[in-house]
């Protein structure tokens, strides 16, 4: 059983451009989670989606980032007009089921490492 | 809002020696509560997890981990280092109902030294 894919697993930008991320998760798996780690910090949580839908986008700046996860295909984590404040590594996490209630653990992917020059 | 701190950016021990990484807590509803580590340029692998029950957590490796709600902990041991135990420890809550969205600390560097 495959894990969770994250490509490209490294990513260089210069300002301005657009940068798309994207995520596979584990088979079975219909939810989604984007976190972002900048360098010497902890993961800061993004966005949860579930297929087609939008759960919690508490974690996402207000501007130029969006997520996605259409019925087919991977989720899309897509960083528009990047600064080089985007720079970072940014991990996808896979569960099976909503929430925690039955201890469901997520799965993570290696992330991807972007650079904006 | 939930915050984890976890006490000390870098941590070194000798190999064999006991190993202790701290994390605390915010939340006056107990959470819960993992422990997950990462390799360079890697991602997140779970060591162990608490959600109810027993307080004292065995997970893979060799690490375990005790909740103690009085303080609001969830300490990480290992009782002897191993070179390859060398990581980054993120400890990090989740709370119920909340779509089961991480909260991490910041983060513990452990070194272990020959």
């Amino acid at each position: 059983n495959a894990g969770v894919m994250q490509n490209p697993r490294h990513l260089v930008r210069r300002r301005g451009q657009e940068a798309r991320l994207r995520c596979s998760p584990m088979k079975g798996h219909s939810h989604v989670y984007w976190y972002r780690q900048l360098p010497e910090e902890g993961l800061k949580f993004m966005v949860y989606l579930q297929k087609e839908n939008i759960i919690d986008e508490s974690g996402m700046p207000k501007e130029r980032f969006s997520a996605e996860f259409p019925k087919e295909g991977p989720s899309i984590l897509r960083i528009q007009q990047v600064v080089r404040g985007d720079s970072a590594a940014y991990f996808c996490a896979s569960s099976p089921s909503r929430g925690l209630r039955a201890g469901n653990e997520q799965f993570f992917g290696p992330g991807t490492r972007l650079t904006v020059l | 809002a939930q915050s984890v701190t976890q006490l000390g950016s870098h941590v070194s021990v000798s190999e064999g020696a006991l190993v202790l990484l701290r994390c605390n807590y915010s939340s006056s509803v107990p959470p819960y509560l993992f422990w997950y580590v990462q390799y360079p340029n890697q991602g997140l692998q779970l060591l162990l997890k608490y959600t109810t029950g027993a307080t004292l957590v065995k997970g893979i490796n060799g690490f375990e981990a005790e909740f103690k709600k009085s303080e609001t902990s969830f300490h990480l041991t290992k009782p002897s280092a191993h070179m390859s135990d060398a990581a980054e420890y993120f400890c990090a809550v989740s709370e119920y109902n909340q779509g089961g969205k991480l909260i991490f600390g910041q983060g513990t560097e452990l070194s272990v030294k020959p």
